[in-house]
Order: C-alpha cells, then structure tokens, then sequence
C-alpha cells in the first residue's frame, strides 16, 4: 500500500525567507502523481504544485518549487519569498495513475509565517 | 476546474442523531470522495462513491454508519448515523479532474460538532 510521510508537524519562517517542507513516499508504483496541498483557516483545499513522476524536471509555480527525488522517493516543497498568506496547512499527497483516483494525504505540516 | 457546493458548513448535533452532508458538482464526475478530517489532521478517506452502484469504503469506515447516496453524475450526500462525540470532525468531499493536469477538488467542507 502507499504510503505518504511528512516528519514536520510544524515549521516557521520569517516573511520573505525560504523555507522547504520534507514530503517521503513509499509505493511500487512507477508511474504516479505528487501534489502539494495548502489548507488555509477556510479550511479550502487548494492546490499548491504537481509533479508528474515520469518527469524528471522538477515543477515549478512562481514562489513555489519541488525537489522531486523519485529513486529516493521523496518530494519537498520550497517556499521562496515568503508571505503573511502563505501561512496555512500544507499537506504531501499521492496518485497513482493505474487505478481509481484515491488520493492518499500525509499528515500535514503547519507553517508559520513570522513577521 | 471543478466547482464543488458542500453543505452544511458547520453543524452541531445531539449524541444518537443523524446528520446528512450534500455536495454538489459543476460538471458530471464518475467518482466522488468522502473525507474525515479530524482536528489538526490530516484527511482519512471513508468512501468513494460511484454513481448507480454501491460506495466502497475504506478499511474501519461502514455502509451503517457512513451510508452514502449518489444519486446522479453530481451530487453525493453522506449521511453521519447515531453520532457521537468521536465523530466530530471536519467532512469533505472531493472529485478529481484526470488528464494532463490532474487535480483534485474539494468541498469547503462540514465542521461538525457533537455533543
């Protein structure tokens, strides 16, 4: 079964530093999707980045980025700049491309943004 | 995108009453997902729901207590059964968009409070 790891519950950051949040995987998958998830106070889930994993070029989305390691199985995300709103939850999820679009979440880390 | 009505927002109930969520899609999707979010963690999903065919629920969650309905391509309704304290928690339900850029959609999400 896969499995979703993120070892930070919490983390914190001055505004416009960088930050990156730890994200581990374990699956027999070779072919899946990796998704960065940010669950502000609304409670809204919104999607931060996708990485397709039979690309090797990690993604990209302005202030954000990943560090795909598919070998090591692991994919961090980098918050760069950080902002006031980008204080939230952030949850690592996984999905595998043969089967029925379950998504599987890890635990979350909260990041906080200190002004 | 997918735009997805999830009602009600927040709940609070008496111990051994029912409460029933509904969730409401903007396009027509073949599985819709149920969540439970308890606080300050991370999503457990308890069923996937298949229009015109009975829900699959996942390990520890059952039909008895989670029933849920699909009635048509865009909308589900989970219906929490002789609530509990230990049921409090936070519900979401979610469709995911398959393609090149596979993405999940979620509900604003049901906080419930059981007393």
């Amino acid at each position: 079964a896969q499995t979703v790891t993120q070892s930070q519950p919490e983390m914190s950051v001055q505004e416009a530093e960088t930050v990156t949040l730890s994200c581990t995987y374990d699956t027999s998958e070779s072919d899946y999707y990796l998704f960065w998830y940010k669950q502000p106070p609304s409670r809204q889930m919104i999607l931060v980045i996708r990485q397709e994993a039979y690309k090797q070029q990690n993604a990209t989305e302005n202030r954000f980025s990943v560090n795909f390691q598919k070998a090591a199985k692991s994919f961090s995300l980098k918050i760069s700049d950080s902002q006031l709103g980008d204080a939230a939850m952030y949850f690592c999820a996984y999905e595998g491309v043969v089967r029925d679009d379950k998504i599987i979440f890890g635990k979350g880390t909260r990041l906080h943004i200190l002004p | 995108s997918a735009v997805i009505s999830q009602k009600p927002s927040r709940d609070i109930c008496q111990r051994g009453t029912s409460l029933t969520i509904q969730c409401q899609v903007d396009s027509q999707v073949t599985m819709m997902f149920w969540y439970r979010q308890q606080p300050g963690q991370s999503l457990t999903l308890i069923a996937t729901a298949n229009q015109g065919s009975e829900a699959t629920y996942e390990s520890g969650f059952v039909i008895d207590k989670f029933p849920i309905s699909r009635p048509n391509l865009t909308f589900s309704t989970l219906t929490v059964s002789n609530m509990s304290p230990e049921d409090s928690s936070i519900y979401l339900c979610s469709v995911v968009r398959q393609g090149r850029n596979t993405e999940a959609f979620f509900g604003q999400g049901t906080r419930l409070t059981v007393v």
